[in-house]
């Protein structure tokens, strides 16, 4: 069965720093999104992407925040200049055409020092 | 504003006992329900969903939800807990643009 995956598994950096979290999706999917968990907390909407924009944000995703899709199979999330408050679980979620399924990958857990 | 209320934070059960764990929600429009499970260690799984039709939907490892819409509600049971059932469970409400997830149960199963 195709599955999202996600790189790295575990990225540890300093406040401060640019990261980049990378996703390939299910191919022939076209709905993109970014989730997060912080440790102990419920899974919090970042952003949908489709059709190379933006559809939705939550208040989550400031101007800190970017995504791209810069080859048209890698999705990305970058944080500009991470916080301590960053930590958390980052999730790549995809969907498909005229379903409303998302599947979710593994996760990169972001730990911001 | 969509929205999901998951009043169990943490279930203990024995093995073999019924399982319901409750779901309340708020969504304006045409309402898809979710519940995904992450067991320890792993990501999220979606265990079933619920589209339109049949208020009863039956998902993977013996799982069913029931929709009731005059009580926003989608409970999730199951007759028979197994220690592998030991994860944390989250209703989600919402189709392709926005999922909202409650803030999850956590169940043990004891053996």
């Amino acid at each position: 069965e195709p599955e999202v995956t996600q790189t790295p598994s575990h990225q540890v950096t300093q406040m401060g720093q640019e990261v980049i979290l990378r996703c390939v999706p299910i191919s022939n999917h076209l709905y993109f999104y970014w989730y997060r968990q912080i440790l102990g907390q419920k899974v919090e909407f970042l952003v949908s992407f489709y059709n190379n924009e933006i559809s939705e944000k939550s208040e989550i995703f400031d101007d800190q925040f970017s995504v791209e899709r810069p080859d048209g199979s890698n999705f990305t999330l970058k944080i500009r200049s991470t916080k301590l408050e960053d930590s958390a679980m980052y999730f790549c979620v995809c969907g498909g055409q005229g379903t409303d399924t998302q599947y979710f990958g593994p996760g990169t857990r972001l730990t911001v020092l | 504003a969509q929205s999901v209320s998951q009043h169990n934070h943490h279930v203990i059960l024995s093995e073999a006992a019924s399982l319901e764990l409750g779901c309340n929600y708020s969504y304006g429009g045409t309402v898809n329900l979710f519940w995904y499970v992450q067991y320890p260690g792993q990501h999220l799984q979606l265990l079933l969903k619920y589209f339109s039709g049949d208020p009863l939907v039956k998902g993977i490892k013996g799982f069913e939800a029931e929709f009731i819409k005059s009580k926003f509600s989608f409970n999730l049971r199951k007759p028979s807990v197994q220690w592998s059932d030991t994860a944390e469970y989250f209703c989600a409400v919402g189709g392709y643009q926005k999922v909202t997830f409650g803030t999850g149960t956590k169940l043990q199963v004891i053996p």
